[in-house]
């Protein structure tokens, strides 16, 4: 079975610093790999998704992540944060079959900004 | 187009007492999930639906049952509410097999 760790529960980042959070996944295969974001009171909102090729996927709101098989890693980095970028962000990776894509998702890095 | 739609947003319920969660949504998707999300925990699926007519359980299906009335519409029905299933609800749908999945806004649920 799947699994996705991130392993920083909270980080604390000054406006206009860049930023990377991390993801470390576990699958037997060829993984489908996600970051969503989640704004408080809010659903999820994809970034980004990585399903094959260019190993550097470019996302929304400037977002980007690098999916590197050698570390199973998948981090996503933004080079100047925006105050507006506080929320709670999920790596999830997929496991996809004819009975649909199951998402695993890791347990979320909580990203405060300080002026 | 409205995406995904759940009711209620809020629910407060007894111990013992049943609801229905309701997910609709309006891009034609094949495929629907219910989603609980813990504090720390992330989400974990609760049952899926891969296509109109199939239902399928997902890692934490025990206390729960769901029904895909049509293509559009995926509820979610706990019979006797627990205080462990407080929790933040969230359907989601995705077009079919390696798509992304797309969020509704979700349903806070407090069981006392």
């Amino acid at each position: 079975a799947q699994s996705v760790t991130q392993p920083d529960i909270h980080i604390t980042v000054s406006e206009g610093a860049s930023l990377e959070l991390r993801c470390n996944y576990s699958y037997g295969a060829t993984p489908y790999l996600f970051w969503y974001v989640q704004s408080p009171g809010q659903g999820l909102q994809l970034l980004l998704k990585y399903f094959s090729g260019d190993t550097l996927v470019q996302g929304i709101k400037g977002f980007e992540a690098e999916f590197k098989r050698s570390q199973s890693s998948f981090n996503l980095r933004k080079p100047s944060v925006h105050w507006s970028d506080a929320a709670e962000y999920f790596c999830a990776v997929g496991a996809f079959s004819n009975a649909g894509n199951m998402l695993t998702f890791g347990g979320g890095t909580r990203l405060m900004v300080k002026p | 187009n409205a995406g995904v739609t759940q009711t209620p947003k809020f629910q407060v319920l007894k111990t013992g007492q049943s609801m229905t969660l309701q997910c609709a949504q309006d891009m034609n998707h094949n495929s629907m999930y219910w989603y609980r999300q813990d504090p720390g925990m992330g989400l974990r699926l609760i049952y899926y639906s891969a296509s109109e007519g199939t239902t399928d359980k997902g890692e934490v299906p025990n206390g729960y049952n769901v029904s895909r009335l049509n293509k559009r519409e995926f509820s979610l029905r706990l019979e006797s509410a627990a205080p462990s299933q407080t929790s933040v609800y969230f359907c989601a749908s995705s077009v079919l097999a390696g798509n992304e999945q797309f969020f509704g806004p979700g349903t806070r649920l407090t069981v006392l």
